[in-house]
């Protein structure tokens, strides 16, 4: 069955601190699809990146980064230099392959409380 | 991508009414969804709306409480019956065009209150 594990429930850091939020997740499809949301407080969910699951190039944007290991079940986001406009709860979401005309679903994660700290 | 807009934002309403959410895409979209967001919560999904047929519904959602149309390529309602203060949540719809390696896109939600 899809799971994804976000153990992180909440991370307080001061700004310009670099932290990492974990996403650990399981499947027995060899396709899938991974992403990562931010939900600020006013409570819009922004899509932030898509992976695939036979790309392992790790990603960045800016003070974002994304570590994809297949070994590990893992898809961790890091933001460097934080700042308190990154304040918000992160998901990490997975979704399979669909086959056959079916529709899948995105199975997210718990999410993790980000306070960034002036 | 596509622009998303969902009424009424939020909602304060009365044990055993209904409320019907709006969804209004500005393009035509291959999927469209409902989920709900219970305070403090992770996202699960309602059901995913289809075009001009019954939406299929997630294990623990029945259309009796949420009956979900969707008449066209950008537009879909849910309707959230009989409601009671267990409904209390966000509710948000989110669209997807392609194949499921496409993110989906999400609207504002609607922030709803059951007294």
């Amino acid at each position: 069955a899809q799971k994804v594990t976000q153990a992180q429930t909440e991370i307080s850091v001061v700004e310009k601190e670099d932290v990492t939020l974990d996403c650990v997740y399981e499947t027995r499809d060899t396709t899938y699809y991974l992403f990562w949301y931010k939900q600020p407080p006013s409570g819009e969910l922004v899509f932030l990146i898509r992976r695939n699951s036979f790309d392992e190039q790790n990603e960045i944007s800016g003070r974002y980064s994304w570590n994809f290991q297949k070994s590990t079940s893992s898809f961790n986001f890091t933001i460097t230099a934080s700042q308190v406009v990154d304040s918000a709860v992160y998901f990490c979401a997975l979704s399979e392959a669909a086959y056959g005309g079916a529709t899948n679903k995105l199975i997210f994660g718990t999410g993790t409380l980000l306070a960034v700290q002036p | 991508s596509a622009v998303i807009s969902q009424k009424p934002s939020r909602d304060i309403c009365q044990r055993g009414t209904s409320l019907t959410i709006q969804c209004q895409v500005d393009s035509q979209v291959t999927m469209m969804f409902w989920y709900r967001q219970q305070p403090g919560q992770s996202l699960t999904l309602i059901a995913t709306a289809n075009q001009g047929s019954e939406a299929t519904y997630e294990s623990g959602f029945v259309i009796d409480k949420f009956p979900i149309s969707r008449p066209n390529l950008t537009f879909s309602t849910l309707t959230v019956s009989n409601m009671s203060p267990e409904d209390s949540s966000i509710y948000l719809c989110s669209v997807r065009q392609g194949h499921s390696n496409q993110p989906q896109h999400f609207g504002d939600g609607t922030r709803l209150s059951i007294l």
